[in-house]
Protein backbone atom coordinates (compact mmCIF):
# COMPACT_ATOMS: atom_id res chain seq x y z
CA UNK A 1 0.00 0.00 0.00
CA UNK A 2 1.40 3.57 -0.42
CA UNK A 3 3.09 5.28 1.88
CA UNK A 4 4.35 8.61 2.55
CA UNK A 5 6.90 9.25 6.29
CA UNK A 6 8.13 12.53 6.62
CA UNK A 7 11.19 12.64 9.31
CA UNK A 8 13.29 15.02 10.11
CA UNK A 9 11.06 17.89 12.34
CA UNK A 10 11.92 19.70 15.69
CA UNK A 11 12.70 22.61 17.14
CA UNK A 12 15.35 24.94 15.67
CA UNK A 13 16.66 28.28 16.80
CA UNK A 14 15.78 31.16 13.78
CA UNK A 15 18.17 31.60 11.41
CA UNK A 16 19.29 28.31 11.25
CA UNK A 17 18.46 25.21 8.98
CA UNK A 18 16.33 21.98 8.72
CA UNK A 19 15.73 19.28 6.01
CA UNK A 20 12.53 17.30 5.91
CA UNK A 21 12.94 13.85 4.64
CA UNK A 22 9.57 12.04 3.29
CA UNK A 23 10.07 8.11 2.24
CA UNK A 24 7.73 6.44 -0.16
CA UNK A 25 6.46 3.24 -0.89
CA UNK A 26 4.04 1.29 -2.15
CA UNK A 27 4.56 2.81 -5.66
CA UNK A 28 6.32 3.74 -8.57
CA UNK A 29 8.09 7.47 -6.71
CA UNK A 30 10.03 8.11 -9.81
CA UNK A 31 6.57 8.55 -12.15
CA UNK A 32 5.03 10.98 -9.59
CA UNK A 33 4.86 15.34 -9.20
CA UNK A 34 5.47 15.18 -5.44
CA UNK A 35 4.46 18.12 -3.20
CA UNK A 36 5.28 19.58 0.35
CA UNK A 37 2.34 21.87 2.38
CA UNK A 38 2.08 23.16 5.71
CA UNK A 39 0.17 24.27 8.17
CA UNK A 40 0.72 26.73 10.82
CA UNK A 41 -0.79 26.04 14.57
CA UNK A 42 -4.41 26.61 13.93
CA UNK A 43 -4.21 27.54 10.06
CA UNK A 44 -5.60 26.46 7.23
CA UNK A 45 -2.98 24.44 4.65
CA UNK A 46 -0.39 26.27 2.46
CA UNK A 47 1.32 24.49 -0.67
CA UNK A 48 4.74 25.09 -0.06
CA UNK A 49 6.91 23.37 -3.18
CA UNK A 50 6.19 20.82 -5.93
CA UNK A 51 9.21 18.92 -7.62
CA UNK A 52 8.42 16.71 -11.22
CA UNK A 53 8.99 13.13 -11.00
CA UNK A 54 12.73 13.69 -12.43
CA UNK A 55 13.39 16.53 -10.36
CA UNK A 56 13.94 18.90 -13.27
CA UNK A 57 11.32 21.29 -12.34
CA UNK A 58 10.65 23.02 -8.74
CA UNK A 59 8.24 25.42 -7.85
CA UNK A 60 7.84 27.34 -4.31
CA UNK A 61 5.05 29.83 -3.03
CA UNK A 62 6.36 33.29 -3.52
CA UNK A 63 7.22 33.89 -0.17
CA UNK A 64 9.55 31.28 0.38
CA UNK A 65 11.61 31.55 -2.57
CA UNK A 66 15.19 32.15 -1.98
CA UNK A 67 15.54 30.21 1.28
CA UNK A 68 13.81 26.58 1.01
CA UNK A 69 14.48 23.81 -1.72
CA UNK A 70 12.72 20.80 -2.52
CA UNK A 71 14.39 17.52 -3.98
CA UNK A 72 14.09 14.26 -4.79
CA UNK A 73 16.36 10.79 -5.00
CA UNK A 74 14.32 8.59 -6.88
CA UNK A 75 17.40 5.82 -6.42
CA UNK A 76 15.77 6.26 -2.62
CA UNK A 77 12.39 7.10 -3.09
CA UNK A 78 13.01 9.97 -0.91
CA UNK A 79 11.79 13.28 -0.81
CA UNK A 80 12.96 16.37 0.83
CA UNK A 81 12.44 20.02 1.78
CA UNK A 82 15.89 21.79 2.46
CA UNK A 83 14.55 24.76 4.78
CA UNK A 84 17.24 27.64 5.34
CA UNK A 85 17.25 31.11 7.89
CA UNK A 86 13.94 29.43 9.34
CA UNK A 87 11.92 32.19 10.92
CA UNK A 88 8.96 32.06 13.63
CA UNK A 89 6.51 32.13 10.90
CA UNK A 90 7.79 28.94 9.40
CA UNK A 91 6.80 26.95 12.37
CA UNK A 92 4.32 24.47 10.92
CA UNK A 93 3.85 20.72 10.52
CA UNK A 94 4.58 19.96 7.29
CA UNK A 95 3.20 17.20 5.05
CA UNK A 96 4.33 15.18 2.04
CA UNK A 97 1.22 14.39 -0.79
CA UNK A 98 1.62 12.54 -4.01
CA UNK A 99 -0.07 13.92 -6.91
CA UNK A 100 -2.28 12.22 -8.98
CA UNK A 101 -3.69 12.82 -12.74
CA UNK A 102 -5.54 11.26 -14.51
CA UNK A 103 -8.74 12.18 -16.79
CA UNK A 104 -11.01 13.60 -14.03
CA UNK A 105 -8.33 16.28 -12.68
CA UNK A 106 -5.12 16.49 -10.69
CA UNK A 107 -5.43 16.27 -6.92
CA UNK A 108 -3.02 15.22 -3.85
CA UNK A 109 -4.49 11.93 -3.16
CA UNK A 110 -1.85 10.51 -0.36
CA UNK A 111 -0.53 12.20 2.35
CA UNK A 112 2.00 11.69 5.05
CA UNK A 113 1.41 12.14 8.45
CA UNK A 114 3.30 15.43 9.25
CA UNK A 115 6.47 16.78 10.86
CA UNK A 116 6.51 19.36 13.28
CA UNK A 117 8.98 22.00 12.55
CA UNK A 118 9.37 24.91 15.58
CA UNK A 119 11.51 27.58 14.59
CA UNK A 120 12.16 29.29 18.28
CA UNK A 121 14.67 30.60 20.73
CA UNK B 1 -1.52 32.01 -8.03
CA UNK B 2 -5.55 31.46 -8.04
CA UNK B 3 -6.90 32.99 -4.47
CA UNK B 4 -9.32 30.45 -3.64
CA UNK B 5 -12.47 31.51 -1.03
CA UNK B 6 -14.87 29.54 0.93
CA UNK B 7 -18.09 29.81 2.76
CA UNK B 8 -19.01 29.98 5.70
CA UNK B 9 -15.59 29.65 7.61
CA UNK B 10 -17.55 27.56 10.04
CA UNK B 11 -20.83 26.27 10.91
CA UNK B 12 -22.85 24.64 13.13
CA UNK B 13 -24.84 21.46 12.40
CA UNK B 14 -26.76 18.61 13.66
CA UNK B 15 -26.15 15.12 12.83
CA UNK B 16 -28.68 14.08 10.45
CA UNK B 17 -28.56 17.91 9.20
CA UNK B 18 -27.95 18.21 5.18
CA UNK B 19 -24.37 20.71 4.71
CA UNK B 20 -23.23 22.30 2.05
CA UNK B 21 -19.80 24.41 1.78
CA UNK B 22 -19.13 26.84 -1.36
CA UNK B 23 -15.45 27.56 -2.75
CA UNK B 24 -15.43 29.94 -5.16
CA UNK B 25 -12.66 31.14 -7.43
CA UNK B 26 -11.43 34.36 -9.20
CA UNK B 27 -11.26 33.45 -12.30
CA UNK B 28 -12.63 30.30 -14.39
CA UNK B 29 -10.74 26.67 -13.19
CA UNK B 30 -12.94 24.59 -15.33
CA UNK B 31 -13.48 21.62 -13.53
CA UNK B 32 -10.41 21.20 -11.59
CA UNK B 33 -11.06 21.74 -7.64
CA UNK B 34 -10.73 19.58 -4.85
CA UNK B 35 -12.02 18.54 -1.98
CA UNK B 36 -10.39 17.30 1.30
CA UNK B 37 -11.28 16.68 4.71
CA UNK B 38 -8.97 17.30 8.17
CA UNK B 39 -9.40 16.24 11.57
CA UNK B 40 -7.57 17.27 14.42
CA UNK B 41 -4.09 16.07 14.37
CA UNK B 42 -4.70 14.29 11.61
CA UNK B 43 -3.28 14.57 7.15
CA UNK B 44 -5.64 15.93 5.16
CA UNK B 45 -7.88 13.47 3.37
CA UNK B 46 -9.34 13.27 -0.48
CA UNK B 47 -13.05 13.30 -0.49
CA UNK B 48 -13.82 14.86 -3.91
CA UNK B 49 -12.04 15.26 -7.01
CA UNK B 50 -12.37 17.19 -10.58
CA UNK B 51 -15.11 18.82 -9.13
CA UNK B 52 -17.61 16.03 -8.91
CA UNK B 53 -15.96 12.49 -8.78
CA UNK B 54 -16.27 10.80 -5.46
CA UNK B 55 -12.56 9.20 -4.21
CA UNK B 56 -12.45 5.95 -3.51
CA UNK B 57 -13.64 4.66 0.12
CA UNK B 58 -15.34 8.45 0.92
CA UNK B 59 -18.80 7.84 1.25
CA UNK B 60 -21.56 8.65 -0.85
CA UNK B 61 -23.37 11.33 1.35
CA UNK B 62 -20.08 13.33 0.57
CA UNK B 63 -20.87 14.73 -3.09
CA UNK B 64 -19.37 17.77 -5.13
CA UNK B 65 -20.34 20.11 -7.86
CA UNK B 66 -20.09 22.95 -9.61
CA UNK B 67 -17.81 24.13 -12.70
CA UNK B 68 -16.00 27.54 -13.29
CA UNK B 69 -16.11 29.57 -10.31
CA UNK B 70 -18.92 28.30 -7.98
CA UNK B 71 -18.15 24.93 -6.80
CA UNK B 72 -20.05 23.26 -3.68
CA UNK B 73 -19.55 20.16 -1.65
CA UNK B 74 -22.37 18.92 0.20
CA UNK B 75 -22.88 16.28 2.63
CA UNK B 76 -26.26 14.75 2.68
CA UNK B 77 -26.83 13.77 5.89
CA UNK B 78 -24.21 14.89 8.40
CA UNK B 79 -22.98 12.05 10.83
CA UNK B 80 -21.08 12.07 14.26
CA UNK B 81 -17.32 11.38 12.23
CA UNK B 82 -17.74 14.36 9.95
CA UNK B 83 -17.47 17.36 12.01
CA UNK B 84 -13.81 18.36 11.00
CA UNK B 85 -12.56 21.13 8.35
CA UNK B 86 -13.01 21.03 4.98
CA UNK B 87 -10.50 22.51 2.32
CA UNK B 88 -11.18 23.19 -1.48
CA UNK B 89 -8.00 23.41 -3.78
CA UNK B 90 -7.73 24.21 -6.60
CA UNK B 91 -5.97 22.56 -9.47
CA UNK B 92 -6.29 24.26 -13.01
CA UNK B 93 -3.01 26.11 -12.74
CA UNK B 94 -0.34 23.60 -12.31
CA UNK B 95 1.42 22.49 -10.37
CA UNK B 96 0.37 25.20 -8.23
CA UNK B 97 -2.35 23.93 -6.32
CA UNK B 98 -4.20 26.67 -4.20
CA UNK B 99 -6.58 25.47 -0.87
CA UNK B 100 -9.17 27.65 0.46
CA UNK B 101 -8.85 29.08 4.01
CA UNK B 102 -11.51 25.94 5.30
CA UNK B 103 -14.52 25.88 6.26
CA UNK B 104 -15.16 24.00 10.36
CA UNK B 105 -17.64 21.83 10.36
CA UNK B 106 -18.92 21.96 14.46
CA UNK B 107 -21.76 20.34 16.72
Amino acid sequence: QVQLVESGGGVVQPGRSLRLSCAASGFTFSTYYMYWVRQAPGKGLEWVAVIRYDGSDKYYAEALKGRFTIFRDNSKNTLYLQMNSLRAEDTAVYFCARRLDNGSGRYLDYWGQGTLVTASS
Amino acid sequence: DIPVTQSPSSLSASVGDRVTITCRTSQNIYGYLNWYQQKPGKAPKLLIYGASSLQSGVPSRFSGSGSGTDFTLTISSLQPEDFATYYCQQSYSTPIFTFGPGTKVVI
